[in-house]
């Protein structure tokens, strides 16, 4: 299985600021997801990186607020851009890992970046 | 949009008592998966139901699945305190040739030692 690491793990911005996360994964592994957790919420889907194309967004959620960057098959950053209070969340990163119990593609995530903005 | 609910939002047990969290989806899956989240963490995976499958063991752990009525459950055994953390289902539906889970609200289990 892979091993992520994220950070930051939190940290407090200003409004109108923004705030790049890293990801990086101990393997290669052709897609990596960001996924945000508002306060007591369920996980959305932000957008899925693939090496060397851009980003697929999910509905609601665009480019200009949330870009990504994935240069190469470990690693990738999604930036938080003009921030406000309602991008307070838990921003996840995720990778598809084989489980050979399962049989089938599931998910490992990063620990989460906590961003409170104020 | 989320694809599954589910139910309780909150369960509080004692120890050793059984937990049992319901899942709720809409449309037809691939896969069911649970996944738990410690408070201040990421999610792990907990075990994998595929549709033509009704039921599952992992040491502790029984899911199953009723694709008719589109639900299935989570039941954990003999609780303990450490299995405190919140509960996420999540539907498989193919995306661009994978397979990318959707997730439910979750439900939030306190175990009581």
């Amino acid at each position: 299985s892979a091993v992520i690491s994220q950070k930051p793990s939190r940290d407090i911005c200003q409004r109108g600021t923004s705030l790049t996360i890293q990801c990086q994964v101990d393997s290669q592994v052709t897609m990596m997801f960001w996924y945000r957790q508002q306060p007591g919420q369920s996980l959305t889907l932000i957008a899925t990186a693939n090496q060397g194309s851009e980003a697929t967004y999910e509905s609601g959620f665009v480019i200009d607020k949330f870009p990504i960057s994935r240069p190469n098959l470990t690693f990738s950053t999604l930036t938080v851009s003009n921030m406000s209070p309602e991008d307070s969340s838990i921003y996840l990163c995720s990778v598809e890992v084989w489980d050979s119990s399962a049989g089938a593609n599931v998910l490992t995530f990063g620990a989460g970046s906590r961003l409170t903005v104020l | 949009s989320q694809q599954g609910e589910e139910d309780p939002q909150a369960l509080s047990i004692q120890e050793g008592e059984n937990a049992t969290m319901n899942c709720s989806y809409k449309t037809s899956i691939n896969n069911l998966q649970w996944y738990r989240q410690n408070s201040g963490r990421g999610l792990v995976h907990l075990i994998l139901i595929r549709s033509n499958e009704r039921e599952k063991h992992s040491g502790r752990l029984r899911v199953t699945l009723d694709t008719s009525k589109k639900s299935s459950s989570l039941l954990i055994t003999a609780s303990r305190a450490a299995d405190t953390a919140s509960y996420f289902c999540a539907t498989a539906q193919a995306s661009g040739g994978s397979y990318i889970p959707t997730f439910g609200r979750g439900t939030s289990l306190i175990v009581h030692p």
